[in-house]
């Protein structure tokens, strides 16, 4: 059974930073790219990074470019969002998914967010 | 990347259909048959329903549907049921390498 179980979330000043973790079971982890996907409070779904299987390639989100690291311990089967320069804006439920992409010829693309954690709170105020 | 546009309420009564559309550009929804559709009901976790475009995953009720047209997708429930009250997200690859969900529909069953 594939799990994904999210911590690290918390109460955090506006500049500050966290570090969320996930921990994956249940599937060869790094088989599968990875992302982490927000909700702020009685929002919509915002995706804001991803991480290929090997953690060679990383993508962001505008919003969060510059501010946000991805990264994965694949030896752990762990993934990981360092967030530093945190905003207002950035108060969220933070979800870590699955991705799993079609790949050819060594370049992967598409996919879709086939398994979710449960999700961990980050508030982000003075 | 500017969310994927989706209606912000849907309504039909049980035994009904009902269609949800996700407008997007060139860059995303009509670039690539990665479009895919998430059920969220209130304090859970998205869950997929529909993935590349109309490929349902194992354990999703064949009364969920999907398909595309242009730069538009649509997700469409058939049979309609009380459980089926929930947010509805679609979301897109696009040209950038990113990803981008839609502005989310709520679903009422009347």
């Amino acid at each position: 059974e594939v799990q994904l179980l999210e911590s690290g979330g918390g109460l955090v000043q506006p500049g500050g930073s966290l570090r969320l973790s996930c921990a994956a079971s249940g599937f060869t982890f790094n088989s599968y790219a990875m992302s982490w996907v927000r909700q702020a409070p009685g929002k919509g779904l915002e995706w804001v990074s991803a991480i290929s299987g090997s953690g060679g390639s990383t993508y962001y989100a505008d919003s969060v470019k510059g501010r946000f690291t991805i990264s994965r311990d694949n030896s752990k089967n762990m993934l990981y969002l360092q967030m530093n320069s945190l905003r207002a804006e950035d108060t969220a439920v933070y979800y870590c998914a699955r991705l799993p992409r079609h790949c050819s010829g060594g370049d992967c693309y598409g996919g879709y967010f086939d398994y979710w954690g449960q999700g961990t709170l980050v508030t982000v105020s003075s | 990347q500017s969310a994927l546009t989706q209606p912000a309420s849907v309504s039909g009564s049980p035994g009904q259909s009902i269609t949800i559309s996700c407008t997007g550009t060139s860059s995303d929804v009509g670039g690539y048959n990665y479009v895919s559709w998430y059920q969220q009901h209130p304090d859970k976790a998205p869950k997929l329903m529909i993935n590349d475009v109309s490929n349902r995953p194992s354990g999703v009720s064949n009364r969920f549907s999907g398909s595309k047209s242009g730069n538009t997708a649509s997700l469409t429930i058939s049979g309609l049921q009380a459980e089926d009250e929930a947010d509805y997200y679609c979301s897109s690859y696009t040209s950038s390498s990113t990803y981008v969900f839609g502005t989310g529909t709520k679903v009422t069953v009347l």
